[in-house]
């Protein structure tokens, strides 16, 4: 069975700081990862897709690694802006049926 | 392009009362999710179909939840009867499938708003 962790749970930075958030999974047999943001009360915004045979993604300020051998993926942020604040999740997807495991989540908040 | 459509948007219930969840999945995606998320958690998968069968259900309360993706497009989700433990928001979600080359699935999910559901 697929087990996702999210540390830290909670983090609070001053603007402008870089910053990375972890995830860890215990069964590296993964088809894919993804990085999810999540605001008050609405849905998930997918932020990055990593394959499992590549081991980084990039969008704008966002990179996302993976680490199969060690079950870990990172998502650094660079430059944080207050509009970074929000929920970040990761999500596995692996098994048989492919089926999508999801971390508790990191809440982030950038302090003007 | 028109995203994941859910509803409604609030649902308050007592116990032991029944609720329904629609949702409306992106055009041509074959594949649909419906996630229970309680407060401080992260989703959790309750089922998922790839066009209107059944690939992934073995976290779905069979006793008391149900859902169905008539014709491959919609899909409804219900509770009958709802216990206070089922307070939480129900997402839902598509891709466009999930087929695999060398190994690899290519394929982003979409979230719905969610339903948030409050049983007292």
């Amino acid at each position: 069975k697929q087990e996702v962790t999210q540390i830290p749970a909670a983090l609070s930075v001053p603007e402008g700081e870089n910053l990375v958030l972890n995830c860890s999974f215990t069964d590296s047999a993964i088809y894919n990862l993804q990085w999810f943001r999540q605001d008050p009360g609405k849905g998930l915004t997918s932020l990055l897709l990593i394959q499992s045979s590549q081991r980084e993604q990039t969008s704008g300020r966002l990179n996302a690694s993976l680490d199969k051998s060690s079950g870990r993926s990172t998502l650094y942020i660079a430059a944080s802006q207050p509009g970074d604040s929000a929920t970040y999740l990761c999500a596995i997807t692996s098994g048989g049926y492919q089926k999508v495991t999801f971390g508790t989540g990191t809440k982030l908040q950038v302090i003007p | 392009e028109a995203g994941v459509a859910q509803s409604p948007r609030y649902k308050i219930i007592e116990k032991r009362q029944s609720v329904a969840f629609w949702c409306n999945p992106i055009s041509g995606h074959a594949t649909l999710y419906w996630y229970q998320q309680i407060l401080g958690q992260g989703p959790k998968l309750l089922i998922q179909f790839q066009n209107n069968g059944v690939v992934d259900d073995s976290q779905l309360p069979k006793d008391r939840f149900s859902a169905e993706r008539l014709k491959g497009v919609d899909s409804t989700l219900k509770i009958q009867p709802a216990k206070l433990e089922d307070s939480a928001v129900y997402l839902c979600a598509s891709s466009r499938a999930q087929g695999w080359t060398s190994g690899t699935s290519t394929d982003t999910q979409y979230f719905g708003p969610g339903t948030r559901l409050t049983v007292l």
